[in-house]
Formats: structure tokens, sequence, C-alpha cells
């Protein structure tokens, strides 16, 4: 059964580093999505993204963060400087068309 | 603006016991309806969904969950739990009306289930 995929598993990066976290969403899916959840938090949407633009973000989703598509296959996330809150799970997910998201395991981003 | 809320962030429960996770969210159009489940190391995955239709729907693993417009509820049910049910069940909501499939998904806090044998 295909799946999303994201790498790396952990993330361990210093304040103020650029990281880039790696989704490789199912391969007929349209639409993308980048997700966080804080330790001990609710899950948090980030970013939504179709057609190779995004579509809606959150107010977290601030001019630190981006998205591509670079490829066709993946999808990234880049954090420009990181800060120590931005410390969570970040999570990836793809959709078909219906509403229903199918979630990556995420990847654990750990800022010192 | 779209909430969901999850009474119950901590249940335990013996196995075999019933079980029944609630959640109300708020919004005044129509919606989806969701319960994921996270076990300990593992990621999100669907339980069941809500589009339309028979308001009682039945998910994976012998779960099922009840929509009721008038209560803004989709609570989660089981009828007697097992060991491996441990884990962390999150409601979710997006909203029907928007086309295509860009809608977020609002989380509620989530409620961590712990079964003991």
């Amino acid at each position: 059964e295909p799946e999303v995929t994201q790498t790396p598993s952990h993330q361990v990066t210093q304040m103020g580093q650029e990281v880039i976290l790696r989704c490789v969403p199912i391969s007929n899916h349209l639409y993308f999505y980048w997700y966080r959840q804080i330790l001990g938090q609710k899950v948090e949407f980030l970013v939504s993204f179709y057609n190779n633009e995004i579509s809606e973000k959150s107010e977290i989703f601030d001019d630190q963060f981006s998205v591509e598509r670079p490829d066709g296959s993946n999808f990234t996330l880049k954090i420009r400087s990181t800060k120590l809150e931005d410390s969570a799970m970040y999570f990836c997910a793809s959709a078909p068309q219906n509403n229903e998201q199918f979630f990556g395991p995420g990847t654990r981003l750990t800022v010192l | 603006a779209q909430s969901v809320s999850q009474h119950n962030h901590h249940v335990i429960l013996s196995e075999a016991a019933s079980l029944e996770l609630g959640c109300n969210y708020s919004y005044g159009g129509t919606v989806n309806l969701f319960w994921y489940v996270q076990y300990p190391g593992q990621h999100l995955q669907l339980l069941l969904k809500y589009f339309s239709g028979d308001p009682l729907v039945k998910g994976i693993k012998g779960f099922e969950a009840e929509f009721i417009k008038s209560k803004f509820s989709f609570n989660l049910r089981k009828p007697s739990v097992q060991w491996s049910d441990t884990a962390e069940y999150f409601c979710a909501v997006n909203a029907q009306e928007r086309t295509g499939g860009y809608n977020k998904l609002i989380f509620g806090a989530g409620t961590r289930l712990a079964v003991h044998p």
C-alpha cells in the first residue's frame, strides 16, 4: 500500500540554522500539507499546496517558512533561521482530491 | 473559526471495557469529520471518516463513531477495548463546502488511551 514518507526521522540543529524537511507524497496525489505538533500540544496546520502554489497558510507559517515541490515527487518544508520554539514534530500529508489526507511518519525537529 | 474539543485528555481502561471518546466541533457550515489514531512511535492513521449519509460510521479495528449534527458531536466508540488499542486518538474536521482537497484539518488536542491487560 502506498505511503507518505518523510526524511529525516529526527533532525537536530542549532538555533539560527536553516533546515529542510523532506516528504515524498503518494504518487497520484494532488494536494499536499504540512502540520506540526509541539510536544504535548495539538496538531496544527501550517500550509497547504496545490498546483505548484500555496493554497492556504496559517499564521504560524511566517516568512521564515517556505515550501517547494522541486521535482514532481518531493515536497519540502524549509525553515530559514530556526528558533527554539520551532522544535516540534512536523508531519507531511497528501490527498488525492476528496479531503482524506494521508500522513507521513513525521520528522522530529530539535532546535538547540 | 473552526475549533475541535476533545473532552478527555487521558483515559485508562481495562481490557474488555467499553470506550467512548468525546469530540465536539465548532463550525457553522457542513463539515467532514475524522478520527485519527497514533500508536506509540508511529504516524497518524485514519480510523474512520464521515462525509455524508449514515451518521453512524464504522472504521477499522472495531471502532465506530456517531455524528450528531444537533450536538456538533462526533464521538468515537468501541464496545470492548484491547491492550493493542493503547494509543493517542485525534478528532479532526475540515470544511466541506470548500472545493478541492486543499482543506486544512483542524485537530482536537488528542486523547491518550491506556489499556491495561
